[in-house]
């Protein structure tokens, strides 16, 4: 599981209230992301890290913004949670296998915004 | 832009082996085909990747054709737990993974 772990894992708020999520790798890998899942869309990416403090967009970034302040940790905010957030949340962590970059999941976070 | 095309679901009986198409016209030199699934309610999990050759593991086996635009992904012995959406990606190194919707594959006893 590439010692990936999210908190929390479950969680409900209400609309324009601020979320934090996190997202907790053991193994101090450089590269790490957040992607939400929605029926229909698969899974899209909201932003990435490749290192302390050095973060970029995605194709979803609108309404959520991120930091990483130690290479363990890659946490979302979303400041105002709206219901159009409503959604599964991954992290994930890049792997180098061959030389050859490949990504591994987290368990996922499971947001409702009321 | 996922750049890949597949079927929305197959079936697939127990025991038999599951051949999961994936069509990816549009193919560069220097992109991978990557292989994930997705359990219910699971992270996506990594299986198998390749660029012109065929590969195979513990999981599954990848067949990528001459032209490399398609490629198929072979479970030998499906079994229930086999049941997941499965995703084909290409991907150049360093590029953002793009996850299309995926086949859904059920394995029926």
């Amino acid at each position: 599981d590439a010692g990936i772990t999210q908190s929390p894992r479950h969680k409900v708020t209400e609309t324009g209230t601020p979320v934090t999520l996190r997202c907790h790798q053991t193994e101090n890998h450089r590269y790490m992301y957040w992607y939400r899942q929605d029926p229909g869309h698969g899974l899209r990416l909201i932003h990435y890290s490749y290192g302390v403090k050095d973060t970029d967009k995605g194709e979803v970034s609108d309404g959520y913004s991120v930091s990483r302040s130690k290479t363990e940790d890659f946490l979302l905010t979303l400041e105002s949670a709206t219901s159009s957030q409503t959604s599964v949340y991954f992290c994930a962590i890049s792997e180098s296998i061959g030389g050859l970059e490949t990504q591994y999941f987290g368990p996922g976070t499971r947001l409702l915004v009321l | 832009d996922a750049k890949t095309t597949q079927p929305p679901s197959m079936d697939c009986a127990e025991g038999r082996a599951a051949n999961l198409p994936c069509n990816h016209s549009t193919i560069s030199g220097n992109e991978y085909v990557y292989w994930y699934r997705q359990i219910h309610s699971q992270g996506p999990q990594y299986i198998i990747h390749g660029l012109k050759n065929n590969e195979t593991n513990e999981m599954a086996s990848l067949i990528i054709t001459e032209d490399r635009k398609s490629s198929t992904l072979i479970l030998p012995h499906a079994t229930l737990r086999d049941t997941a959406v499965y995703y084909c990606i290409v991907n150049q190194m360093g590029n953002q993974f793009y996850f299309g919707t995926g086949t859904s594959l059920t394995v029926i006893p």
